[in-house]
């Protein structure tokens, strides 16, 4: 079946514009993830749903950092008045699991945004 | 907190060699490991997991055993691919949490 996708793959910004970042998680997944991964880096964790439910944003790194997931599927990354340091591949994964750090999370392929 | 160690990279093998990538842990409570792997040009995928002690994952030829005892998580294979060339990450996810915890990731060259 599919996998987890996300869109667009490569975003280019200029400092100071807003970015909204899209993932489709596998059909039925409960849990979303969002991460962040620079370069040379491993993936950062950002925020958790379950369903709709944002059930942990301890990771979005300032209050210019927005994600919501409505009706439980599609999930949405903004990110308000980019700055450099935000350049990075944003990773989308979903999980089938409730108790979600117990279960294997799916990656999609990440949107590479730069801040120029 | 909660956090992983890799052993740092780059790891550069001929083909057929043995490879071991080392990975400690901290952690409260009693978390699942997992490898991951990320091919060039490609997204994370799981290669193996272990959910409690003394448990080993495996798959394609590598394996993992959870050391509770040395907080270990050593990725091994016995002989080496070309194909085997790409980024590895080691990772621990709480139950009591929905993330994952990420090492630094290790980047594997195989030579033929």
């Amino acid at each position: 079946g599919a996998g987890v996708s996300q869109s667009p793959r490569y975003k280019v910004a200029k400092r100071g514009q807003d970015v909204a970042l899209r993932c489709d998680p596998i059909s039925g997944h409960v849990s979303l993830f969002w991460y962040q991964q620079a370069l040379g880096q491993g993936p950062e964790f950002l925020t958790y749903f379950q369903n709709e439910a944002q059930l942990d944003k301890s990771g979005l790194p300032s209050d210019r950092f927005f994600a919501e997931r409505p009706e439980g599927s599609v999930s949405t990354l903004k990110i308000q008045r980019t700055q450099q340091e935000d350049s990075a591949v944003y990773l989308c994964a979903s999980s089938s699991g409730r108790l979600a750090g117990a279960y294997e999370q799916y990656f999609g392929p990440g949107t590479r945004l730069t801040v120029t | 907190g909660d956090s992983v160690t890799q052993m740092e990279g780059p790891v550069t093998l001929s083909e057929e060699a043995f490879l071991t990538i080392n990975c400690t842990y901290t952690a409260t409570g009693y978390p699942s490991l997992f490898w991951y792997v990320q091919y060039p040009g490609e997204g994370l995928q799981l290669l193996l997991k272990a959910t409690k002690a003394d448990d080993k994952g495996s798959n394609k030829g590598f394996e993992a055993t959870y050391r509770k005892e040395t907080t270990s998580f050593h990725l091994e294979k016995g002989s080496v691919q070309v194909s085997d060339s790409a980024v590895y990450f080691c990772a621990l996810g709480s139950s009591n949490t929905g993330k994952l915890i990420f090492g630094q990731g290790t980047t594997l060259q195989v030579k033929p």
